[in-house]
């Protein structure tokens, strides 16, 4: 079974500019969850999405956001870009929405704005 | 302002010794803790999980071990491999069903 997939691996981006990262789940999992991963603060939760609708958001501001499609495929959007903003972006999946369930990561997106 | 950079606890271990590396975390609640594996490129990888009914999990050369009483998770790996370098985070699971991680900790082993 294939894993977590994320693309682009890589990204370059200007201040102000708005990027788009795209992930794939395992197949049957359905939800996705998404992280920011920074030498400064870690790992950090950004939001989850199941069946479509954002369950679950983490303490970022209204610039990142996501959605979720109904092959469980998701997306997530930072807008107006800052410098730090540059991070690993990190996905992960698991079978079911909520406390307790195993969650698989890609390999990440890495951001850099300049 | 500029971010500093994360110092991250790091331990150096013989290769066939054995391995500990700790965590505390944060809520007396939490009811679920994941120890992941994060390679150099990769994203992590989980390693063994623990639910709060149990003092002790153990897997295929790791162990878990959770005190709640003073707020602990520690995994041991037997018999450590060079494959075994990584970054190891701890992780609980918050509130709102998401992970909350704690700040890593490095793994080198000597051959």
């Amino acid at each position: 079974k294939a894993g977590v997939t994320q693309t682009p691996r890589y990204l370059i981006k200007t201040r102000g500019q708005q990027v788009t990262l795209s992930c794939s789940p395992i197949s049957g999992h359905r939800s996705v969850s998404w992280y920011q991963q920074t030498p400064g603060q870690g790992l950090q939760f950004l939001f989850e999405y199941f069946s479509e609708t954002q369950r679950n958001k983490g303490n970022f501001p209204g610039r990142f956001s996501g959605r979720q499609f109904s092959n469980s495929r998701s997306e997530m959007n930072v807008s107006t870009l800052e410098l730090g903003d540059s991070a690993l972006y990190l996905c992960a999946s698991s079978l079911r929405q909520g406390r307790s369930y195993e969650q698989y990561f890609g390999p990440g997106t890495r951001l850099t704005v300049t | 302002g500029e971010s500093v950079g994360l110092h991250l606890p790091t331990l150096s271990v013989q290769e066939g010794d054995n391995s500990i590396i700790n965590c505390a975390y944060s809520n007396s609640a939490s009811d679920y803790f994941i120890w992941y594996k994060q390679e150099s490129g990769k994203g992590p990888q989980f390693i063994i999980d623990i639910r709060s009914n149990m003092d002790k999990r153990q897997g295929q050369r790791v162990t878990v071990l959770l005190n709640k009483t003073v707020k602990h998770l520690s995994l041991q790996i037997a018999a450590t491999q060079p494959g075994d370098s990584a970054v190891y985070f701890c992780a609980e699971g918050g509130s709102q069903g998401n992970l909350i991680f704690g700040k890593g900790t490095k793994l080198s082993v000597k051959p």
